[in-house]
C-alpha cells in the first residue's frame, strides 16, 4: 500500500513564525504537491515538485516555499506564517504517467494565531 | 477558464437509501476524471477513475457516469451505509499536465 505520511496532523503557530510541514512517501513517485484545502474552496494547489530539487508554483504559492532535497521527501515552508494561512494542508504523491492517482496524506491541520 | 462543479453542496440521506452526485465540468482537453471520498480528518483516496472512452464504471456500491460530450459525471451510491458519510470530490486531469481541477466537493451524511 501507498503510504503518505505528513509530521503533523495539528499544528498552532504565531503570527510571524516560520513554519515547516513535512511529507514523506514510501513508494519512490516522482511527483509530490502540496496543497490547501478551505471550505467552499476545495482543494488548491501550492507547490509541485517532478524531481529532487525541481519545484514549479502551483496556484497560490505566495507566501509559501518549499524544499525537495530527497525523492521521498517534500517539505512546504511558511516563511513568516499568517493568520490566512490557517487551513488544512495536504501532501500527495504520484507515479510519472496522466492516469496516476495522487496518493494524498492525512493532512495538517495549521491554526495561525 | 477550466472549472469542476459539484451538486449539492450537502446531502443527507437515510441508511440503506441510494444517491446520485453531480460533476459538470468545463476542463479542455480531457483527460480523465477521478472521484475521491474524503472522511472527515483525512486525506482524500480514489474510488474511481474515468476516462473519455468510459461511460460507466462500477466499485462495489459506487458507479460512475460520464457523458463526455456534455462533460458530466455522476456517482452513484446504492445502498448507502454509515460509513459512506464523506465528502465526495470529483477531480479532472487535463491533458498533457499533471494538474489536477478539483470540485468543492459534496458533504454526504448518511444517517441511521
Amino acid at each position: 500500500d501507498v503510504k503518505v505520511t505528513q509530521s503533523s496532523r495539528y499544528l498552532v503557530k504565531r503570527t510571524g513564525e516560520k513554519v515547516f510541514l513535512e511529507c514523506v512517501q514510501d513508494m519512490d513517485h516522482e511527483n509530490m504537491f502540496w496543497y490547501r484545502q478551505d471550505p467552499g474552496l476545495g482543494l488548491r494547489l501550492i507547490y509541485f515538485s517532478y524531481d529532487v530539487k525541481m519545484k514549479e508554483k502551483g496556484d497560490i504559492p505566495e507566501g509559501y516555499s518549499v524544499s525537495r532535497e530527497k525523492k521521498e521527501r517534500f517539505s512546504l515552508i511558511l516563511e513568516s506564517a499568517s493568520t490566512n494561512q490557517t487551513s488544512m494542508y495536504l501532501c500527495a504523491s504520484s507515479g510519472t504517467y496522466s492516469y496516476n492517482e495522487q496518493f494524498f496524506g492525512p493532512g495538517t491541520r495549521l491554526t495561525v494565531l | 477558464k477550466n472549472q469542476v462543479e459539484q451538486s449539492p453542496q450537502s446531502l443527507i440521506i437515510l441508511e440503506g437509501k441510494n444517491c446520485t452526485l453531480q460533476c459538470n465540468y468545463t476542463v479542455s482537453p480531457f483527460s480523465n476524471l477521478r472521484w475521491y471520498k474524503q472522511d472527515t480528518g483525512r486525506g482524500p483516496v480514489s474510488l474511481t477513475i474515468m476516462t473519455f472512452s468510459e461511460n460507466t464504471k462500477s466499485n462495489g456500491r459506487y458507479t460512475a457516469t460520464l457523458d463526455a460530450d456534455t462533460k458530466q459525471s455522476s456517482l452513484h451510491i446504492t445502498a448507502s451505509q454509515l460509513s459512506d458519510s464523506a465528502s465526495y470530490i470529483c477531480v479532472v486531469r487535463g491533458d498533457n499536465t499533471d494538474k489536477l481541477i478539483f470540485g468543492t466537493g459534496t458533504r454526504l451524511q448518511v444517517f441511521p
